[in-house]
């Protein structure tokens, strides 16, 4: 069966510095993969999806980037964080038509 | 380009109590529809989902929905809810031929004693 990790789970990180989420799914091979960003109040946003090795489409400019440097990784960074970067980061893969979530990343920016 | 709107952030209910949450989405093209449910500090599970067939569907813990093509709505129903439906509810549409899930803004269900 499909699984999809996350890690971490819970991330404090000051203004400034540096970021890097790992997502990686195991049990299928060449998913569409997406990375979403729950922040208090305001749903659910598409911020990067992949639908392959390097290809990367970014829904919302930002200083957040992400990348896919193997099938089932992918990856959100930051050189540097914003205090609005806050918020709850969920990875998923489609299976083609249903979206499957990872358990996420708690991430605050002091 | 499509859309959801879920109507209502925040829906609190007493115990034993029907409840509905509304979906209306937007788009030019034919659509699969989902709910998921997330409960507090986890990621989304599928609750239920309309792909064909039956305009009603029914997911295993007593919520169901209903298709409306006319209305483009995709309510959430549920005719007694317990204090473990306490969660937030996410609707989301994708296009048939494939492309992006959009999902609305979520709907905080809150059960009562």
């Amino acid at each position: 069966s499909q699984t999809i990790h996350q890690w971490p789970a819970t991330l404090v990180q000051p203004v400034g510095s540096p970021l890097s989420l790992e997502c990686t799914v195991e049990g299928t091979s060449n998913p569409n993969l997406y990375w979403y960003r729950q922040a208090a109040g305001r749903g659910l946003q598409l911020l990067f999806y992949s639908v392959g090795i390097g290809q990367i489409s970014s829904e919302v400019p930002q200083n957040l980037s992400a990348s896919r440097p193997q099938d089932r990784q992918f990856i959100l960074s930051s050189k540097k964080l914003l205090l609005s970067d806050s918020g709850f980061y969920l990875c998923a893969w489609r299976s083609p038509i249903m979206a499957h979530f990872g358990p996420g990343t708690r991430l605050t920016v002091t | 380009a499509q859309s959801v709107t879920q109507l209502d952030s925040q829906v609190p209910v007493f115990e034993e109590a029907p409840v509905e949450l509304r979906c209306n989405y937007s788009s030019s093209v034919s659509v699969y529809l989902f709910w998921y449910v997330q409960y507090p500090n986890q990621g989304l599970q599928l609750l239920l989902k309309y792909l064909s067939g039956s305009t009603l569907v029914e997911s295993i813990n007593g919520f169901e929905a209903e298709f409306n093509k006319s209305q483009t709505s995709f309510h959430l129903r549920k005719p007694s809810v317990h204090i473990s439906d306490t969660a937030e509810y996410f609707c989301a549409v994708t296009q048939r031929q494939g492309g992006k899930l959009i999902f609305g803004q979520g709907t905080e269900l809150s059960v009562k004693p």
